[in-house]
């Protein structure tokens, strides 16, 4: 079975200073991953996805994030944070062997960016 | 560029009663998720559709069905609504042609149920 753990519940950071989000993935096969952010009362926005080619991804609002295959990790990052980048942060992944169009979720990570 | 929409946004029921779920996917978008995410938790998968058909199946109760139509629309289907139920619930929609899409995720339905 697929699975993600995010194993940070809360990250605070100060503004302006750069911002890492942990995730690390167990899937069989070739994984897909994904992450996701949520405002509070609303609905998951896509961020950036790693799906193959490099393993440093760009997305949205200056996030990125890299792929490790052999630390089985895909950390979120961004240089340098704002406060509104507070908000909650899901990983997710999709792919493997088995029900390759599920995309299973982390608990997601509480970003709180100090100003 | 349109999205995923779900009707209604808000919903509050009674115990025992049932409530039925909307979900209107991207245009060309063939497969339909839906997730229900508990206060303060990360979203469950509960079903999956793809050209109508159930594709995946998650943690959805009996008590829950779904199905998808032909314009490619899904219906979340929730009977004998229990205190639990109350969440927020998600649809998602994604075009399978490609290994490499992403699901896009609508607004969602808060669902509560008292």
């Amino acid at each position: 079975a697929q699975s993600v753990a995010q194993p940070e519940d809360q990250v605070n950071v100060a503004e302006g200073n750069p911002l890492t989000v942990k995730c690390t993935y167990s899937v069989s096969g070739n994984p897909y991953l994904f992450w996701y952010v949520q405002y509070p009362n609303r609905g998951l926005q896509f961020l950036l996805k790693y799906i193959t080619g490099d393993n440093l991804v760009k997305g949205s609002y200056g996030f990125e994030a890299e792929f490790n295959k052999s630390q089985t990790s895909f950390h979120l990052k961004k240089p340098s944070a704002l406060v509104s980048d507070s908000a909650l942060y899901f990983c997710a992944v999709r792919g493997g062997l088995e029900g390759y169009q599920k995309v299973t979720f982390g608990t997601g990570t509480k970003l709180q960016v100090i100003p | 560029a349109a999205g995923v929409i779900q009707s209604p946004r808000h919903l509050i029921k009674e115990k025992r009663e049932t409530a039925t779920l909307k979900c209107y996917p991207i245009p060309r978008h063939d497969t339909v998720y839906w997730y229900q995410q508990g206060p303060g938790q990360d979203p469950q998968f509960l079903i999956s559709f793809y050209e109508k058909m159930q594709s995946d199946k998650g943690s959805i109760p009996d008590r829950f069905s779904a199905q998808q139509f032909s314009d490619y629309h899904s219906e979340l289907n929730m009977s004998s609504l229990e205190l639990g139920d109350s969440a927020l619930y998600f649809c998602a929609s994604r075009q399978r042609g490609g290994m490499n899409t992403e699901a896009f995720f609508g607004q969602g339905t808060r669902l509560t149920v008292v």
